[in-house]
This record gives C-alpha cells, structure tokens and sequence, in this order.
C-alpha cells in the first residue's frame, strides 16, 4: 500500500519559534496533499490543500501567513507553523492523493505532535 | 457547510456486543469512507461506499450507506478488544476534499 511519513514525530518548542514538518510520499508521486489539525479526544479539520508547483488553498479561518504550505515537489510537502504559541500546540497531520489506481485514496501519515511551551 | 454528526460519541461495551455507530448529514456526499484511528497515529481507511442503499462487509464490520448518501452506519459484531479505537466518517466533497465527523471512541473490555 501507498505510505507517507511525517518527520518530526514529536516536537516541542518556544514560544515565537517557527517549526517546519515535513510530509513525504515514499512509494508513490502525490498530486495533491492536505494538511489537517487534530486537537485532543476531537476529529481532523482540514486546514489546507496543496497542489504539486502551485499555491495552497487555505480553509476559511486558517492563517495562510501562520501556516506556511510549501509543495515543492511529487514527494514532498512543508507545513511551517510560524511565530507559534501554545495554543498552536496539536497534532497535525498531512495525507496525500496520487495517482493510478487509488488516485481517489487519500493516504494518511502517522502525524506529528506539537508542543508549545 | 457540510457538517457530519456521530453518535454515539463514546461507547464502551463489554467483548461479544454487537454495536453500531451512526454518521448522519442534512448534505449529500459524492461518497462516504470510514476510517479508524490508533492513539498518536494517522487515520486508516476502512471503506469507501458509493451508491446509496451500498453495503460492505469486513470481517465482522459491516458499513451501510443511506439510500439518499447523507448518512451511514457502522455496525460491529462481536466485538473484540482489538476493535477498540477512534472510529471516524469521512464524506468526499467534491473530487477530494474530506469532510469529517466528531469521531466515536470505541472501547471494548474484556
């Protein structure tokens, strides 16, 4: 099956730091991948879209200058939660679409869990 | 907004209950997928059901999508201890865009 990872798994930081997370497709190119938040005991909100080469498509009421989506390539996007404060702290995972058979399958990583101090 | 509502939201029954979890929406979704999820990890696909009226079995999960696709049920027989965990619906809106419930955390006692 289809596998993604995320890196860091866990990370803790400053107040006022940023923090990049790194979302990876390693067996196959995914076109399209999306960045959601999970809070504890609560479900995913999908935070955004990216598209291969071209700009996010942020939802409504998530700070596109907050968090920074870069999708540089096939394998890879960037997640970077800028200038972070402790109410930024979750557990944020990314999936990622591709193409062939499961084109329609979105494939989740196994997250990334963020604390701010 | 499409908003999907879960019920129960917890539930913690005892190894050889049957249960079901219900996924309910006033919006009609292209189709509907289930996922379950282990503490500190990502989501994984159970099913994908399409076509209102549609029924999937797994093993001993059976998942059934409403005749009018705004809503679906999870239905677990004999469950186990290995069945717990975060069960989540998902409605596709769209071509890709996921849309998901509150979640129900499933717990199974021994």
């Amino acid at each position: 099956g289809a596998v993604v990872s995320q890196h860091p798994s866990r990370v803790i930081c400053k107040s006022g730091t940023s923090v990049k997370i790194e979302c990876r497709s390693l067996d196959f190119q995914a076109t399209t991948m999306f960045w959601y938040r999970q809070f504890p005991k609560q479900s995913l909100m999908l935070m955004a879209t990216s598209n291969e080469g071209s700009k996010a498509t942020y939802e409504q009421g998530v700070e596109k200058d907050k968090f920074l989506i870069n999708h540089a390539s096939l394998t890879l996007s960037t997640l970077t939660v800028t200038s972070a404060h402790p109410e930024d702290s979750s557990f944020y995972i990314c999936s990622a679409k591709g193409q062939g058979p499961s084109y329609n399958e979105q494939f989740f990583g196994p997250g990334t869990r963020l604390t701010v101090l | 907004t499409q908003l999907l509502e879960q019920s129960p939201q917890f539930l913690s029954i005892q190894e050889g209950e049957n249960l079901t979890v219900y996924c309910n929406s006033s919006s009609v979704f292209s189709s509907l997928q289930w996922y379950r999820q282990e503490p500190g990890e990502g989501p994984v696909l159970l099913v994908t059901v399409v076509t209102g009226g549609e029924v999937k079995k797994l093993k001993r999960l059976t998942f059934q999508f409403g005749d009018a696709r705004k809503d679906s049920s999870l239905h677990i027989t004999a469950a186990q201890p290995g069945d717990t965990g975060l069960y989540l619906c998902a409605g596709v809106v769209g071509a890709q865009k996921l849309v998901f419930g509150q979640g129900t955390r499933l717990t199974i006692n021994p």
